[in-house]
């Protein structure tokens, strides 16, 4: 079936330094669309970046993301970590009838 | 202001007991959905609607049903709740079934079942 895989639950990052998340996918869709959503403390999830188009970087709040459908991963990448953005974040991938398909998410945690 | 509500945000209730989690959207969406969020899980589609009396089964859908009598309106509804299913529960919705350009979530009901 489809699925969608973050490898890192917990990822602790300094304040500055760059930061990575990792999202892999399997899928049986030939139309994909892959979503990084970020859900504050006490908060909703909320979409932080959209991609459909292969090899295309898309980009939002700092944050980076660039669909790579010959290696199924869709990373969440930022240059400078701020302590704002400790969250959780969710890949998810829509293929079809509207399905939203989540990974396990990930919990950011940026430190001083 | 576009918004989802979710009711009651926190619930407390006895194995057994039956429960009912309501949701509205201000935003005549035509999809909703409901998911439960537990750590290490993520997000889980437990049921989707299209539309009014127009629901299907999502990945876990088993120990639920749900009801859309109103667009704006979307229930989750457990029968005889058991312990497993202590949670916290996201309802959401989009515009159609083919925009899901982003998914416009609730705060969430955090349940407890004792």
């Amino acid at each position: 079936g489809d699925s969608v895989t973050q490898t890192e639950g917990l990822v602790t990052v300094t304040e500055g330094l760059p930061v990575k998340l990792n999202c892999t996918y399997q899928t049986t869709y030939l139309t994909i669309a892959f979503f990084w959503y970020v859900q504050y403390l006490n908060e909703a999830p909320q979409v932080l970046l959209k991609s459909s188009t292969d090899n295309k970087r898309t980009e939002h709040q700092g944050f980076h993301a660039t669909l790579h459908k010959s290696s199924s991963s869709f990373h969440l990448q930022k240059s400078s970590a701020q302590l704002s953005d400790s969250a959780l974040y969710y890949c998810a991938l829509e293929g079809g009838s509207a399905k939203l398909i989540f990974g396990e998410g990930t919990k950011l945690t940026v430190s001083s | 202001d576009m918004k989802v509500t979710q009711m009651p945000r926190y619930l407390i209730k006895r194995m057994g007991e039956n429960v009912l989690l309501e949701c509205g959207q201000d935003m005549s969406h035509e999809t909703m959905y409901w998911y439960r969020q537990d750590p290490g899980l993520g997000l889980q589609l437990i049921y989707i609607s299209y539309d009014v009396d127009s629901n299907s089964e999502g990945d876990i859908p088993k120990g639920y049903r749900v009801s859309r009598k109103k667009r704006e309106h979307f229930s989750l509804i457990l029968d005889s709740a058991k312990t497993n299913q202590t949670s916290v529960y996201f309802c959401a919705s989009s515009l159609s079934l083919f925009s899901n350009e982003r998914l416009f979530f609730g705060h969430g009901t955090k349940l407890s079942v004792l």
